[in-house]
This record gives structure tokens, C-alpha cells and sequence, in this order.
């Protein structure tokens, strides 16, 4: 299956700053999604991406994925508390089941 | 939206014990469930792929007679962890989505299993 390497596994951020989280495979993806995950809860759909070079935007978060569609970034403008969780690359979906990243953990310092 | 209930949310029992979780799709059908595990500040682990009136497929290394999967309707699966021990301990979660379509992954809230 497709497999995706995320990093880094932990940002600490002073709440304020900007965030990216990046994704890349070795393999061209046919799609990637993005979830996020508040400690204790379970994975929630942020978006989906599909074609090379597509960027979308929602309120403070870009999300892009690259023009070989090898890779994808998530980056969240002016981060606020309630953005603390781990955000998750996904690669896949449909019936073969999804391949999470690693994820990395957002840390947000008051 | 699609919704997806998972149930129980949180189980404590001793060594030895089998557990059921339940993962319904409540408004939409189903014919691929899918079975987490997440253990502590870790990714999401793909278990086993559950198909509605067939067999699961399990991903390499998991047990299949430890977890039995259980797919009996398009809006049911199962998951029983068979003679549990503290090493299967962890966060189960289940996902799903609407029949036909590739897209978002709708996930249940989730179960924490604590053997002790």
C-alpha cells in the first residue's frame, strides 16, 4: 500500500505563530487527506486533495498539495489554542483503507 | 453528515476477558468498515479491512483469531478482542464510508481498552 512519511513529529509553537506540518511519499499519490485529532478524540476529516499542484484554503489553514503529488503541506496562519491536536496526512481510502503519517503534534504556548 | 457510532467508549476488564466493540454507520450504508489501533502518541494503525457478508482482511501481523471481525449488515461490524491480555490494551477505532465513494473517512469516537 501507499505509505507517507510526516514531519515533524512535534511543533512547539507560542500561540500567534504559524504552523506547517509536511508529507511525502515515494510514490505518486492519488489523493491525500488531512485529519486532525484533539487528545482523547478520534480523527476528524479536515479535506481532501486530488489533483497536482491544488491548493485549498480553509479560514487560517492552506493546504497544497504538490505538483508531482508526491507531496503535501498543511499551514495554519496565526495559530490560536484551539488548534492543539495532531494533524494527520492520509494517503488512500476508498476500499483499500487509509495510511496515516505519523502525524505531528501541535503544541501551543499561551 | 455521516455519522459513526462506536460502542462501548471505554472498557476495563481483567486478563483473560473478550471484548465486543460495535462500529454503525447510522445514516449512510457501508460495505467497508475499517478497524483501527491507536496506541499512545502514535499514528493510526490499520488492523483489519471488514467487508459486509464476507470475510475481513487483515493486515500483516495482525492475529486474525485474536480479532474477530464481524461485518453481519451494511451498517454493522464487530470487533472482538478474543482472550485479552495487557499488551492489547489501546484506543480502537472504527471508520467508514458511504458505499461507492473515495473520499472522507467518517470515524467512530473510539474505544479504550485497558486490560489489566
Amino acid at each position: 500500500g501507499q505509505q507517507v512519511m510526516q514531519i515533524p513529529q512535534y511543533q512547539h509553537v507560542q500561540e500567534g505563530e504559524d504552523f506547517t506540518t509536511y508529507c511525502n511519499s515515494s510514490t505518486t499519490l492519488s489523493n491525500i487527506q488531512w485529519y486532525k485529532q484533539r487528545p482523547g478524540g478520534h480523527p476528524v476529516f479536515l479535506i481532501q486533495l486530488v489533483k497536482s499542484g491544488e491548493v485549498k484554503k480553509q479560514k487560517r489553514l492552506t493546504f497544497q498539495f504538490g505538483e508531482a503529488k508526491k507531496n503535501s503541506s498543511l499551514h495554519i496562519t496565526a495559530t490560536q489554542t484551539t488548534d492543539v491536536g495532531t494533524y494527520f496526512c492520509a494517503a488512500g481510502g476508498g476500499a483499500d483503507g487509509l495510511t496515516f503519517g505519523k502525524g505531528t503534534h501541535l503544541i501551543i504556548q499561551p | 453528515g455521516a455519522v459513526v457510532s462506536q460502542h462501548p467508549s471505554r472498557v476495563i476488564c481483567k486478563s483473560g476477558t473478550s471484548v465486543k466493540i460495535e462500529c454503525r454507520s447510522l445514516d449512510f450504508q457501508a460495505t467497508t468498515m475499517f478497524w483501527y489501533r491507536q496506541f499512545p502518541k502514535q499514528s493510526l494503525m490499520l488492523m483489519a479491512t471488514s467487508n459486509e457478508g464476507s470475510k475481513a482482511t487483515y493486515e500483516q501481523g495482525v492475529e486474525k483469531d485474536k480479532f474477530l471481525i464481524n461485518h453481519a449488515s451494511l451498517t454493522l461490524s464487530t470487533l472482538t478482542v478474543t482472550s485479552a491480555h495487557p499488551e492489547d490494551s489501546s484506543f480502537y477505532i472504527c471508520s467508514a464510508s458511504a458505499v461507492g465513494v473515495v473520499g472522507p473517512m467518517h470515524f467512530g469516537d473510539g474505544t479504550r481498552l485497558s486490560i489489566l
